[in-house]
């Protein structure tokens, strides 16, 4: 089975700041999918970020980019210019067949 | 707002009771996810249907079970529940063959008192 280990269980960062959140994730398969969820207090899951494992080029959605390392079975998100409502749960996950969640990173983001 | 839709929002009931949560996937998604969040845990996913078949089960108990209708909504039984069973019961739903588009509804809180 498929593990994803998210280490900092909670993180702040000031307004404007840049963040980087860690994620690490165990498989034998290698062609799959990586994510990062955030979750506001509503409990939406919404999607950040994607990441095909067979694409070299590190995926970026305006201020959210990932650093993938596939090797290493890395992959870490960044948050640029971090704004208030950027606090809120953040999920790593890994898709193959099925989705499996890492335990999450409470992200507070500070004025 | 995902397209995806849930209900109950909320639902308190007591030990050793059945339950029934529903949802109705995006227009046209054909694949429909339940995964159970327990507090301040990551997402475990339970069981997908697609097009009304069983397509991939995951962690879930044999006191649960689920379906998918005709009309593409989606139901999660719980029975014989248990204090342990209190959780937030997210439903997805995605297009055939795009499994890693899933869209998340809002949940369903259940509290087992």
């Amino acid at each position: 089975a498929q593990t994803v280990t998210q280490s900092q269980p909670e993180m702040s960062v000031q307004e404007a700041e840049t963040v980087t959140l860690s994620c690490t994730y165990d498989t034998s398969e290698s062609n799959y999918y990586l994510f990062w969820y955030k979750q506001p207090p509503s409990r939406q899951m919404i999607l950040v970020i994607r990441q095909e494992a067979y694409k070299q080029q590190n995926a970026t959605e305006n201020r959210f980019s990932v650093n993938f390392q596939k090797a290493a079975k890395s992959f870490s998100l960044k948050i640029s210019d971090s704004q208030l409502g950027d606090t809120a749960m953040y999920f790593c996950a890994f898709m193959k067949q099925e989705f499996y969640f890492g335990s999450g990173t409470k992200l507070n983001v500070k004025p | 707002d995902s397209g995806v839709t849930q209900t109950p929002k909320h639902l308190i009931t007591a030990t050793g009771q059945r339950v029934t949560l529903r949802c109705s996937p995006r227009s046209g998604d054909l694949s429909v996810y339940w995964y159970q969040q327990s507090l301040d845990q990551g997402l475990q996913f339970l069981i997908q249907y697609y097009n009304g078949e069983e397509r991939a089960k995951g962690n879930i108990l044999e006191r649960f079970s689920a379906q998918q209708f005709p009309d593409l909504h989606s139901e999660l039984n719980l029975s014989s529940l248990e204090l342990g069973d209190s959780a937030l019961y997210f439903c997805a739903s995605s297009v055939e063959g795009t499994p890693y588009e899933q869209y998340f509804g809002p949940g369903t809180r259940l509290t087992v008192t």
